[in-house]
C-alpha cells in the first residue's frame, strides 16, 4: 500500500524559515521523482517543486525560487522541502507526490502569520 | 504554460453527461493529466496522459484532447462525482494547473 505522509507543518512568522516532511512507504523511493504541489486556502493548486529520483535535478516554480529548497533522503524514505524567508501568500496545504502524480499525501497545513 | 479550464462552474443532476474543457496556453503533446477534488481531501488522480486511467477510476470518466485543447467528459454522473476538477501540464516545467471546475449538483 503506496502511502505519502507529510509533517512539519505549522503556524511561522512572515521572514522567518520551516522545513516540512514527507516520509513514504508501500514502494521504492529511491525509484521515484517526487513533487510538493500547494493550496492556498479557497484557492486552486499550484506546483511548488520537483526533485528527481537521484537528487540531482531540481526545478522550481518561479514565486519560491532562492526561497525554497528541496531535497531527499532515500535511505530514510523522506521528502523534504525546506522554506526560507516565508510570506503570507506562502500560507497553504502543501501536498507531496510521487513522480508520476499517481499518489499524494494528504498535506500539511503552513500558515504564515504575525 | 497557461492553462485555461472552463467553466469555472458547473451545474447538473445525477445521470447528465458533463465536459470540462482545458486549454494550455501552447502545445503540451499530452502531457496533461486530471485530478478530481473533495472538499478537505487531497486531490484524486483521474486520468494520466490525457486519455489514460488510473487504476480503479469508473470508465464513465474519459480524457481526450491533445496539444492545445483537452476534454474530461463525466458520463452518468453519479452524486460522488460531484467535486472540482483539475487539469495539469506536464509538458514542461514549471507544470501549471487549470484554475479548476466545480461541479455542483443542480
Amino acid at each position: 500500500q503506496v502511502l505519502l505522509e507529510e509533517s512539519g507543518g505549522g503556524v511561522v512568522q512572515p521572514g522567518k524559515s520551516l522545513t516540512i516532511s514527507c516520509v513514504v512507504s508501500g514502494f521504492t523511493f529511491s525509484g521515484y521523482a517526487m513533487h510538493w504541489v500547494r493550496q492556498a486556502p479557497g484557492k486552486g493548486l499550484e506546483w511548488v517543486a520537483f526533485i528527481s529520483n537521484d537528487g540531482v535535478r531540481k526545478y522550481y516554480t518561479d514565486s519560491v525560487k532562492g526561497r525554497f529548497s528541496i531535497s531527499r533522503d532515500n535511505s530514510k524514505s523522506t521528502l523534504f522541502l525546506q522554506m526560507n524567508s516565508l510570506r503570507i501568500d506562502d500560507t497553504a496545504v502543501y501536498y507531496c507526490l510521487r513522480g508520476p502524480q499517481d499518489y499524494w499525501g494528504q498535506g500539511t497545513l503552513v500558515s504564515v502569520s504575525s | 504554460i497557461q492553462m485555461t479550464q472552463s467553466p469555472s462552474s458547473l451545474s447538473a443532476s445525477v445521470g447528465d453527461t458533463v465536459t470540462i474543457t482545458c486549454r494550455p496556453s501552447q502545445a503540451i503533446d499530452n502531457y496533461l493529466d486530471w485530478y478530481q477534488q473533495k472538499p478537505g481531501k487531497a486531490p484524486k488522480s483521474l486520468i494520466w496522459t490525457a486519455s489514460n486511467l488510473r487504476s480503479g477510476v469508473p470508465s464513465r470518466f474519459r480524457g481526450a484532447g491533445s496539444g492545445t485543447y483537452f476534454t474530461l467528459i463525466i458520463t452518468n454522473l453519479q452524486p460522488e462525482d460531484f467535486a472540482t476538477y483539475y487539469c495539469q501540464q506536464y509538458y514542461g516545467y514549471p507544470y501549471t494547473f487549470g484554475q479548476g471546475t466545480k461541479l455542483e449538483m443542480k
